[in-house]
């Protein structure tokens, strides 16, 4: 019954190396978002996306995609991992404005 | 873009006792001010929210205020308890439109004493 669900929980992978993280909401939003949250707690958002256009914060590198195969899913395609990608990823949805929930999160350590 | 300042980074306060945490926000525009709690390991979870055309909501012990005019927003926790004790981060919001995210304070670590 969990509304929004990300996998995997943790991950842990060498540099340089190509990982995704999966998303999936079960609430009928229409808008999904990645947030990362790096080792200080700060949280900022990375993508959002609904059916019309993807928001892509400009100081996020292009080695991070996102890719939505239906509204209910907003994956995440990491390539060439750095070091300074370790942090935990959030994803999150809302309908509109309305009902943001969050993910339990995916910690993300790169070695 | 929006930039929202959030203080105090730490909070400590006597079980029992009221917390305030405090939020200010730049962009005019913003129009939906949630906030969220987050324990050790989860994710965030809101908590309460208001918008631009509301000056103060409550439910049971949590509550908040917002100013338009100074462009600054509060949280207040009264009877404050032990399972209070989490990060709790305020965040602004414009609706546009478009797909349109939150843009978070920093977080306030909010330790209840026993």
């Amino acid at each position: 019954d969990t509304a929004v669900s990300q996998t995997p929980k943790y991950l842990v992978t060498q540099m340089g190396n190509d990982k995704s993280i999966k998303c999936e909401q079960n609430l009928g939003h229409d808008t999904m978002y990645w947030y990362k949250q790096d080792s200080k707690k700060f949280l900022k958002i990375m993508f959002s996306y609904n059916n019309k256009e993807l928001i892509i914060n400009e100081t996020v590198p292009n080695r991070f995609s996102p890719k939505s195969p239906d509204k209910a899913h907003l994956n995440l395609h990491i390539n060439s991992l750095e070091l300074g990608d370790s942090a935990v990823y959030f994803c999150a949805s809302s309908q509109g404005q309305h009902g943001y929930t969050f993910g339990s999160g995916t910690r993300l350590t790169v070695v | 873009g929006e930039n929202v300042e959030q203080h105090p980074s730490t909070l400590s306060v006597q079980e029992g006792d009221s917390a305030v945490i405090k939020c200010t926000y730049s962009d005019s525009a913003s129009n939906y001010f949630p906030w969220y709690k987050q324990e050790l390991g989860k994710g965030p979870q809101l908590i309460i929210d208001i918008r631009s055309n509301v000056g103060e909501k409550k439910d049971q012990r949590i509550a908040v205020t917002l100013n338009k005019t100074a462009k600054h927003f509060s949280l207040h926790i009264t009877e404050t308890q032990p399972e209070d004790s989490a990060v709790y981060f305020c965040a602004a919001s414009y609706a546009g439109g478009g797909a349109d995210g939150l843009t978070f304070g920093k977080g306030t670590h909010l330790i209840i004493q026993p």
